[in-house]
């Protein structure tokens, strides 16, 4: 079964550091594979997603991911981290030609120090 | 363009009660609705997925049903409430041909007491 981990459950870094958030997958083939961000209390929003093609994809807010295929990774980067970027951060992946729902990772919380 | 709802937005309920938390869409026409619960400290889980009315998947079992009367609403039900179905739950819809892409309601913030 495919399943996806996240094996930071909490970071926090500085206002205007560089951020990475790791994301890990297992799947018998590539999987198509997004990053939500959700703020606290809310629903979740897209950030990115990867289907194919260039391996390095840009999202909203700044945002960038890189896909991996060695690694079965699909990391979260941005190089200047916002104080309202403080956020919990699902990777998620779907099987393609499969039925059309979201494994989600288990989340990263995300804080940022002024 | 295309708006999702979900209420109620916050519910307290007692061990044994019933629930019912109903999600509808607007703008758009035969979406896939998913219903997904986000318990303290953990990921977000699938519990129902739906292609279509009369379409409804279940990724668990236990005292959670889901219903789909019309093509734009989606329903979670319980008979019976249990300590563990607290939790947040997202209702999400994507268009058929969009892969992933899944819109979310703001959330129903269930605690069971």
């Amino acid at each position: 079964a495919q399943s996806v981990t996240q094996p930071d459950i909490h970071i926090t870094v500085s206002e205007g550091a560089s951020l990475e958030l790791r994301c890990n997958y297992s799947y018998g083939a590539t999987p198509y594979l997004f990053w939500y961000v959700q703020s606290p209390g809310q629903g979740l929003q897209l950030l990115l997603k990867y289907f194919s093609g260039d391996t390095l994809v840009q999202g909203i807010k700044g945002f960038e991911a890189e896909f991996k295929r060695s690694q079965s990774s699909f990391n979260l980067r941005k190089p200047s981290v916002h104080w309202s970027d403080a956020a919990e951060y699902f990777c998620a992946v779907v099987a393609p030609g499969g039925r059309r729902a979201l494994t989600f990772g288990s989340g990263t919380r995300l804080q940022v120090q002024p | 363009s295309q708006t999702i709802h979900q209420w109620p937005a916050t519910l307290v309920q007692p061990v044994g009660s019933p629930l019912s938390l109903e999600c509808t869409v607007e703008g758009t026409s035969n979406p896939n609705l998913y219903w997904y619960r986000q318990a303290a400290g953990r990921g977000l889980q699938l519990l129902f997925y739906s292609i279509g009315i009369d379409q409804i998947s279940s990724e668990v079992p236990q005292n959670l049903s889901a219903s789909r009367p019309q093509d734009r609403q989606f329903i979670l039900s319980s008979k019976k409430l249990l300590l563990s179905d607290s939790g947040f739950y997202l209702c999400a819809w994507s268009a058929g041909r969009v892969i992933g892409e899944l819109f979310f309601g703001e959330g129903s913030r269930l605690t069971v007491l």
